[in-house]
């Protein structure tokens, strides 16, 4: 198995509070991603990163910032929680882009009040 | 943009049985196409991949192949188990030539369930 941990696992946070998740690989892989799954939506990207300090939006980025620190790191930041943000979260990683395949975390089970 | 449709589920099968799940896509260009599995509780694992028209992705007694001319790759097993129960998402990356060079765009995924 890759080695990717996330953390939290699970989390429940009022609206209108900040959240960081968490996504820590031993890999050293150079891309980095995070997803959000909601039930009908399959997987949907909202951030990645191409290297350190290099970070880019998907397709549901409004409402989360990321950072990118070290190669091993990438958070996900959540400025000020709202209800439509409970999902479950996934990080993945890869080697680089075309066909490699991407690697992917145990997720975190985000909710929302 | 790119996007990926999935046969809605759930389905649910008894062991042996034969499986299909439809995927068919709409992209530019040549992209790779994936199945990825997540199993209860679990993160995604690639289950199979190709990367060109009339490719051949195989694994576990999975089979889909890559057709350009009906976009689509469905996923196929002849006999399935109790154990193949999990949510099965088709996947596509962009190829070199757009903008979505990369990056995985899933469909909503298939819970499959397989009675003993």
């Amino acid at each position: 198995d890759a080695g990717i941990t996330q953390s939290p696992r699970h989390k429940v946070t009022e609206t209108g509070t900040p959240v960081t998740l968490r996504c820590h690989q031993t890999e050293n892989h150079r891309y980095m991603y995070w997803y959000r799954q909601d039930p009908g939506h399959g997987l949907r990207l909202i951030h990645y990163s191409y290297g350190v300090k290099d970070t880019d939006k998907g397709e549901v980025s409004d409402g989360y910032s990321v950072s990118r620190s070290k190669t091993e790191d990438f958070l996900l930041t959540l400025e000020s929680a709202t209800s439509s943000q409970t999902s479950v979260y996934f990080c993945a990683i890869s080697e680089g882009q075309g066909s490699y395949e991407q690697y992917f975390g145990p997720g975190t089970r985000l909710t929302v009040t | 943009g790119n996007s990926v449709t999935q046969m809605e589920g759930p389905v649910t099968l008894s062991e042996e049985a034969f499986l299909t799940i439809n995927c068919t896509y709409t992209a530019t260009g040549y992209p790779s196409l994936f199945w990825y599995v997540q199993y209860p509780g679990e993160g995604l694992q690639l289950l199979l991949k190709a990367t060109k028209a009339d490719d051949k992705g195989s694994n576990k007694g999975f089979e889909a192949t890559y057709r350009k001319e009906t976009t689509s790759f469905h996923l196929e097993k002849g006999s399935v188990q109790v154990s193949d129960s999990a949510v099965y998402f088709c996947a596509l990356k962009g190829d070199a030539g757009g903008t979505s060079y990369g990056k995985l765009t899933f469909g909503q995924g298939t819970i499959l369930t397989v009675h003993p």
